[in-house]
């Protein structure tokens, strides 16, 4: 696709219920990230696919957060458990290459609200 | 951690002047990018500059890096309303060759007509 598609744009759940979040990267980009935004706040790291594999899931907060990426293009984080503390913006961005110096391209986002 | 920190955290300009975003980290990198995010939504890449660059122009914008004091500034000339946004840097430090990048909490501006 032109862009990097990410669904559901908005997602309300309640507490303790489980969500899975979607991103469709641009053709051809072998590296995909997912990053977290709080109100206020920058992107935070939460892993990091090179592929299929995932390279570095060291951001992901618990094991209630999990994310694969099974044909090495669509990603979905799949999140357990959902608490209040959840609720934030999940970015997902891909690149062409891991190493490349074009920079991140970003999603619009899926705004998740847990009540 | 290695979060580069923006300041100011908010800055409100005419349109036609010019903004300058400066941005702080801390240890050895890779590169530095800026981002553009209006609402809260997507973000959109700007310009990136390698650590062995000193300055890099992109229209309106330019960008400056000074890795002695770990420190870039964001300059945006000739401002316009289109500019609201907020805006962060990104430092690339990753040694496992890819990008490891993590962003700053990011500076709200606001350019009034």
């Amino acid at each position: 696709g032109a862009g990097v598609s990410q669904t559901p744009s908005n997602k309300v759940t309640e507490k303790g219920k489980y969500v899975e979040l979607r991103c469709d990267p641009i053709s051809g980009h072998t590296a995909l990230y997912w990053y977290r935004q709080s109100l206020g706040q920058g992107p935070e790291f939460l892993i990091y696919f090179q592929g299929t594999g995932a390279a570095d899931d060291s951001g992901l907060p618990n094991d209630r957060f999990f994310a694969v990426r099974p044909e090495g293009s669509v990603s979905t984080l799949k999140i357990q458990r959902t608490e209040r503390g959840d609720s934030a913006v999940y970015l997902c961005a891909s690149s062409l290459t891991a190493s490349g110096p074009d920079g991140y391209t970003f999603g619009s986002g899926t705004r998740l609200t847990v009540v | 951690s290695q979060q580069g920190e923006e300041d100011p955290q908010a800055l409100s300009i005419q349109e036609g002047e010019n903004a300058t975003m400066n941005c702080s980290y801390k240890t050895s990198i890779n590169n530095l990018q800026w981002y553009r995010q209006n609402s809260g939504r997507g973000l959109v890449h700007l310009i990136l500059i390698r650590s062995n660059e000193r300055e890099k122009h992109s229209g309106r914008l330019r960008v400056t890096l000074d890795t002695s004091k770990k420190s870039s500034s964001l300059l945006i000339t000739a401002s316009r309303a289109a500019d609201t946004a907020s805006y962060f840097c990104a430092t690339d430090w990753g040694s496992g060759g890819y990008q490891k990048v993590t962003f700053g909490i990011g500076t709200k501006l606001q350019v009034i007509p």
